[in-house]
């Protein structure tokens, strides 16, 4: 559903281990998907995006995975670097007439060295 | 290069002050958006607009106010009826559904 200012949840990870990080979405309907970094006072920045005919999408050291049948949503950072540690949003479009996406909590990612 | 560019990065108002932010976007996206974030939080829908001289309220518009007279310009006022306004905002735009948002770097602003 909406963002509501919730508190972030935290996964710490080790430094060259990968991580997941975990987005439930709200909305059958919703056809693209999108993940984002927020590192510590700075605007957001894309990462990698997925629309709903596809199930994995990979770029860069980072998949998505999203899963229909339970409107799961998730991104896999391989071989995870100190200069990841940032926040991490999942959003979604509904779909519709709309061009505004939903997002979703956040999620704290802390690489330990 | 294009992008969104939003002023001032740091802002001080003083109680019962009207301040406005600046968002501008050289992108030619037809929706712009505008976001507050408190500390540790997520994202808060303020207002967005999908085209020029329209615009419609978010999630938490009461205490903001903004127009949308030009396609790259979307300024947010932040009237004397917020009564919390310290927080960090986030101006953004996107062209069509099915493509993210470019972001701004944001505005930090503080009630002294």
């Amino acid at each position: 559903g909406e963002s509501v200012g919730l508190h972030l949840p935290t996964l710490s990870v080790q430094e060259g281990d990968n991580s997941i990080i975990n987005c439930a979405y709200s909305n059958s309907a919703s056809d693209y998907f999108i993940w984002y970094k927020q590192e510590s006072g700075k605007g957001p920045q894309f990462i990698i995006d997925i629309r709903s005919n596809m199930d994995k999408r990979q770029g860069q050291r980072v998949t998505v995975l999203l899963n229909k049948t339970v409107k799961h949503l998730s991104l896999q950072i391989a071989a995870t670097q100190p200069g990841d540690s940032a926040v991490y949003f999942c959003a979604e479009n509904y779909g519709g007439a709309t061009n505004k996406l939903i997002f979703g909590t956040g999620t704290l990612l802390a690489v330990q060295p | 290069d294009g992008g969104i560019t939003q002023s001032p990065k740091y802002l001080f108002r003083k109680e019962g002050q009207n301040v406005t932010l600046s968002c501008e976007q050289n992108l030619n996206h037809d929706a712009m958006y505008w976001y507050r974030q408190d500390p540790g939080q997520g994202l808060r829908l303020i207002y967005y607009s999908q085209i020029v001289n329209d615009f419609q309220k978010g999630d938490i518009a009461e205490g903001y106010s903004v127009s949308r007279e030009k396609k790259e310009s979307f300024p947010l006022t932040v009237t004397s009826a917020q009564k919390n306004p310290t927080a960090f905002y986030l101006c953004a735009s996107n062209r069509d559904r099915l493509y993210g948002y470019t972001f701004g770097s944001g505005t930090r602003l503080t009630v002294v």
